[in-house]
């Protein structure tokens, strides 16, 4: 709920261009997890983090290590399939058993 | 990749009726969970779930709510009674070593209360 603030709530693209997401935490987080939603609700695992980034294709996500107080998501050379919903949801350290969504951002790529 | 499966996809009941939705978790995963993504809303916690006992719940996860796997078998949320608030896309996820150490969440199952 409100420990999670994503940003922006929508986003579009034209195909080639490069974007970021990010989702701050008001409080510190233990691992943060980044999922794409589709048209049919599926939601698809993107990535884990529980410090540092990580890179698969032109997806690329990364979790301050610092302050672990946000998580950023770079899409380089947005793709039309690119299209969805995208949420965070992160761990916080006092309570490592619930997982806190952000509201999502929703990205449209087009031609 | 690994796959949850959720039956059914979308389930219609009458408002005070029981509803059980059913999860197929991944094979060799320890934890499951039920989020709850009402339209146009973020997705929210449930109830999380290991070794046949629930860890947490969240204040949504009302009494009249209840989770169990019996033998291993389908991970399942029954709702009894069923109130028009309970309308919602009901997800299931599960994680295999570590509780939120990689979900994978299944497609979700649309509850429609009338």
């Amino acid at each position: 709920g409100d420990q999670v603030e994503q940003s922006p709530s929508a986003l579009s693209l034209h195909e080639g261009t490069d974007s970021a997401l990010r989702c701050n935490f008001t409080t510190t987080m233990r691992s943060v997890q980044w999922f794409r939603q589709n048209s049919r609700g599926s939601l698809i695992s993107l990535f884990y983090l529980a410090s540092g980034t990580k890179e698969n294709g032109r997806l690329k996500s990364a979790f301050d290590s610092k302050e672990r107080r946000y998580s950023t998501l770079h899409i380089r050379d947005a793709q039309l399939e690119d299209s969805g919903t995208y949420f965070c949801a992160a761990e916080a350290r006092s309570n490592y058993n619930v997982l806190y969504f952000g509201s999502g951002t929703k990205l449209t790529v087009e031609p | 990749g690994p796959k949850v499966l959720q039956i059914p996809s979308h389930q219609i009941i009458d408002m005070g009726q029981m509803v059980t939705l059913n999860c197929d978790p991944v094979s060799n995963h320890l934890y499951f969970y039920w989020y709850k993504q009402i339209l146009g809303q973020q997705m929210e916690f449930l109830v999380n779930f290991y070794n046949g006992k629930v860890m947490e719940k969240s204040k949504l996860f009302k009494d009249q709510f209840s989770v169990e796997r019996p033998d291993g078998s389908y991970f399942t949320l029954k709702i009894q009674p069923t109130a028009l608030e309970d309308s919602a896309v009901y997800f299931c996820a599960s994680s295999p070593d570590r509780a939120n150490e990689r979900l994978f969440f299944g497609h979700g199952t649309k509850l429609s209360v009338l």
